[in-house]
């Protein structure tokens, strides 16, 4: 049982690059998430989905874009990466409508802009 | 709108002390209440859950209890050990399930 599968672990980008971080889920969950993990700041949402075919900003959207592709996946994509974006990225899901029920988190997606 | 609060860290307790962490939140309505767990390297994982008013959650050792009056969900355990070192995020969430809101994480070190 995978649960929540982040790719990649880690990744190293050049300021101005762009790359997108995948995010899977087996687990048939209506709702996913993508947060941003900075020292001393918790976990800050930045894009969630509350069902297939939507998504909605969080706190701190500007400079992300996601997509919903299906029930099962949820992209973040970074256009232009910037330092300012170099943190640890969780994907997390939940099942949402049906409940209100725990969020499931990846293992994480280390992200380095220098 | 809805927020946690709990304490600062880090916390650094011997083996086999008390462990108290607080956590107190905003929020409007009945929102479900949670404490996670993230070990070094490794993503959130639940720890316990408490849906209603005056619900315990345990588990591994650990409870906390909704407290509706009081606003809070305080983590505690009695004996701590070296493998409980972690960061703790107190969260709730609201509005059918599909927002989740986390405190800022409190690192706990536990020493032989």
């Amino acid at each position: 049982n995978a649960g929540v599968t982040q790719t990649p672990k880690f990744q190293v980008l050049k300021t101005g690059q762009s790359m997108t971080l995948q995010c899977a889920q087996d687990m048939n969950h209506n709702s996913m998430y993508w947060y941003r993990q900075d020292p001393g700041m918790g976990l800050r949402l930045i894009y969630y989905s509350a069902s297939e075919g939507t998504t909605d900003k969080g706190e701190v959207p500007n400079g992300y874009n996601v997509s919903r592709l299906n029930k099962r996946e949820f992209s973040l994509r970074l256009e232009s990466a910037a330092p300012s974006q170099t943190s640890v990225y969780f994907c997390a899901s939940s099942e949402g409508d049906r409940g209100i029920t725990e969020a499931f988190f990846g293992q994480g997606t280390r992200l380095t802009v220098v | 709108g809805d927020s946690v609060t709990q304490m600062e860290g880090p916390v650094t307790l011997s083996e086999e002390a008390f462990l108290t962490i607080n956590c107190t939140y905003t929020a409007t309505g009945y929102p479900s209440l949670f404490w996670y767990v993230q070990y070094p390297g490794e993503g959130l994982q639940l720890l316990l859950k408490a849906t209603k008013a005056d619900d315990k959650g345990s588990n591994k050792g650990f409870e906390a209890t909704y407290r509706k009056e009081t606003t809070s969900f305080h983590l505690e355990k009695g004996s701590v050990q070296v493998s409980d070192s972690a960061v703790y995020f107190c969260a709730l969430s609201n509005a059918g399930g599909n927002q989740f809101y986390f405190g800022t994480g409190t690192s706990l070190t536990v020493i032989p």
